[in-house]
């Protein structure tokens, strides 16, 4: 089976910061990474995603870096915004098991003004 | 390009009744997965279809929970005589096919149907 846990449930950042969320993951086959941001009342929303024959991916303001060794995702988030406040979940697409995406519990990012 | 579309977006039921909730995926896409979010915690995988197939439903309960994708039309996650603890936000998601991280080919949420059991 595959589980995903974030470090931190909450983030509290002052505007403007660099913002960093991580994700631990236990399934070394696990070989695709999704990051998602949920505000609250909403569905989830991509962010950015990655393969696991790489191991960092950029996109605006945010980057995901992927450590296949520690098993360890991260997103980065430059320059927060106020907007940025939402919680956001990594979750791990399991293709050897009928291809089916496994969330962690979530990290609620705070930006403070 | 429609995203993923679920409706209703608020349902409230009293113990015993069905729930009915649909998602029309993307344009496009072809394979449709539900889950399930408890307030405050993340989203619990409960079943992936492909059209008019059930590919893996082991996230959903045994009881009283089905789902469909047919030909025609919209996926259907359907809840029969709801409990308490069916309350729950239910989210449909979509991909063209199984998703990887080709551009555009990854995997879409909608927005919810939020469920109150009273």
């Amino acid at each position: 089976g595959e589980s995903v846990g974030l470090h931190l449930p909450t983030l509290s950042v002052q505007e403007g910061d660099n913002s960093i969320i991580n994700c631990a993951y236990s399934n070394s086959a696990s070989d695709y990474f999704i990051w998602y941001k949920q505000e609250s009342g909403k569905g989830p929303q991509f962010i950015i995603d990655i393969r696991s024959n790489m191991d960092k991916r950029q996109g605006q303001r945010v980057t995901v870096l992927l450590n296949k060794t520690v098993k360890h995702l991260s997103l980065q988030i430059a320059a927060t915004q106020p907007g940025d406040s939402a919680v956001y979940f990594c979750a791990v697409f399991l293709y050897n098991q009928g291809g089916k995406l496994i969330f962690g519990q979530g990290t609620e990012l705070s930006v403070k003004p | 390009n429609a995203g993923v579309m679920q409706n209703p977006r608020h349902l409230v039921r009293r113990r015993g009744q069905e729930a009915r909730l649909r998602c029309s995926p993307m344009k496009g896409h072809s394979h449709v997965y539900w889950y399930r979010q408890l307030p405050e915690e993340g989203l619990k995988f409960m079943v992936y279809l492909q059209k008019e197939n059930i590919i893996d439903e082991s996230g959903m309960p045994k009881e009283r929970f089905s789902a469909e994708f047919p030909k025609e039309g919209p996926s259907i996650l359907r809840i029969q005589q709801v409990v308490r603890g069916d309350s729950a936000a239910y989210f449909c998601a979509s991909s063209p096919q199984q998703g990887h991280s080709s551009t555009g080919n990854t995997i879409y949420f909608g927005e919810g149907s939020w469920l109150t059991v009273v």
